[in-house]
């Protein structure tokens, strides 16, 4: 079955530093999405991209995030000079058609910024 | 603003129970789906629906436009059911909004 993967699982980084984010969507979707969970909170939306651009964004994705379909098969989401308040649960999601269909999630990367 | 809201936070069940979780939203929707976040936070969806019922193994979903609301069920629940399942929206647009979960445990 198609999966959506993530890499690192884990990354620890101290305050400060810039951090990337890799996911592999699904080879045919054309959405892309990046969430986020602070732990014992719900997910929250960040930015969602589509045809080599972003789509929309929440009020979170200031100038520290960036985006990036580098190639065309990974989806990157950078973040610059973390913050403590960064250390939460990051997912990437993909469709193949937006909102109206299944998304598929990979199993996230956990980063603690110290 | 768009709300979704779950209930129970927190169910705690014996194994065979039959399970009911549940989700209201504030404004009309496009699509509903439910998810399931397992302890090492991984996130699986189960369904999406957008009228209807739909069903899956011992797992069903139902939504109700009108009232907009939609339910989970679980029959003959399992120990392995144990996790945080989500109820997530979307209004119209491409972004899911996701509700705070429900936490399941089934005692065995």
């Amino acid at each position: 079955e198609p999966e959506v993967t993530q890499t690192p699982s884990h990354q620890v980084t101290q305050m400060g530093q810039e951090v990337i984010l890799r996911c592999v969507p699904i080879s045919n979707h054309l959405y892309f999405y990046w969430y986020r969970q602070i732990l014992g909170q719900k997910v929250e939306f960040l930015v969602s991209f589509y045809n080599n651009e972003i789509s929309e964004k929440s009020e979170i994705f200031d100038d520290q995030f960036s985006v990036e379909r580098p190639d065309g098969s990974n989806f990157t989401l950078k973040i610059r000079s973390t913050k403590l308040e960064d250390s939460a649960m990051y997912f990437c999601a993909s469709s193949l058609v937006p909102g109206g269909t299944e998304a598929f999630f990979g199993q996230g990367t956990r980063l603690t910024v110290v | 603003k768009n709300e979704v809201e779950q209930s129970p936070q927190n169910l705690t069940a014996q194994e065979g129970e039959f399970i009911t979780i549940n989700c209201s939203y504030s404004v009309g929707i496009s699509a509903l789906h439910w998810l399931q976040q397992h302890p090492g936070g991984g996130i699986v969806s189960l369904f999406m629906l957008s009228s209807g019922k739909k069903k899956h193994g011992r797992l069903i979903a139902t939504i109700n436009i009108q009232e907009k609301h939609s339910s989970l069920h679980i029959t003959a629940s399992h120990p392995r059911d144990s996790a945080v399942y989500i109820c997530a929206v979307t209004f119209g647009n491409e972004k899911l909004t996701f509700g705070t979960g429900t936490r399941l445990t089934i005692i065995p």
